[in-house]
């Protein structure tokens, strides 16, 4: 079915260290991972994509690697700051059964001063 | 600021009654998404709307329904109300048809308390 599962749903990192988020997918047509960014009493927020055509992107301390085999994509966080907490929702297009962005659960960041 | 209005943010009903959900979607947007975040939960999809025709259907109940009006705006009804509807509602918009083609625009949520 439409899914995406990711991990973790809660993690805490020491400032300065990095953080790692994956997501897994079922449908092998899918062409577009974006990331969403989601502060306190606001709506997500875009802070990074990727299509299927290439395996990885960055963007300054931000990157996104896709393994499209496997299935999998991760968000990589470097020299994390405390502006950095928020939770993270990995995202993919979905084709078969319908065009659709389906949302992982969400990862909780605490980057600790 | 996204450029996506909803209102309104917050919203306390009875179980039983029926709420309406307004979405204005970024100026030359033409798809208008719906999405239902509970306490801890994701971004679940209930429905998208593409220059006024229903484009794509997510786990939306049939108590709730949607529609887009001519000048893009739309609107998400939700009846006959159980305390589970207790969410947060998510309007999103973007200027393509298709989920692949970039960007979604959110705006800042409708919270529905039913008591």
């Amino acid at each position: 079915g439409e899914n995406v599962e990711q991990h973790p749903s809660t993690l805490s990192v020491q400032e300065g260290d990095s953080a790692v988020i994956k997501c897994t997918y079922s449908d092998s047509a899918s062409n577009y991972f974006p990331w969403y960014k989601q502060e306190l009493g606001k709506g997500p927020q875009l802070i990074i994509d990727i299509r299927s055509n290439v395996g990885e992107k960055k963007d300054q301390r931000i990157a996104v690697t896709l393994n499209k085999t496997a299935k999998h994509f991760s968000l990589h966080i470097t020299e994390t700051q405390p502006e950095d907490s928020a939770v993270y929702f990995c995202a993919a297009s979905y084709v078969t059964g319908g065009f659709k962005t389906i949302f992982g659960a969400g990862t909780r960041l605490f980057v600790k001063a | 600021d996204s450029g996506v209005t909803q209102t309104p943010k917050h919203l306390i009903t009875a179980t039983g009654q029926r709420v309406t959900l307004r979405c204005s979607p970024r100026s030359g947007d033409l798809s208008v998404y719906w999405y239902q975040q509970s306490l801890d939960q994701g971004l679940q999809f209930l429905i998208q709307y593409y220059n006024g025709e229903e484009r794509a259907k997510g786990n939306i109940l049939e108590r709730f329904s949607a529609q887009q009006f001519p000048d893009l705006h739309s609107e998400l009804n939700l009846s006959s109300l159980e305390l589970g509807d207790s969410a947060l509602y998510f309007c999103a918009s973007s200027v393509g048809s298709l989920p692949n083609t970039g960007e979604l625009f959110f705006g800042e949520g409708s919270r529905l308390t039913v008591l």
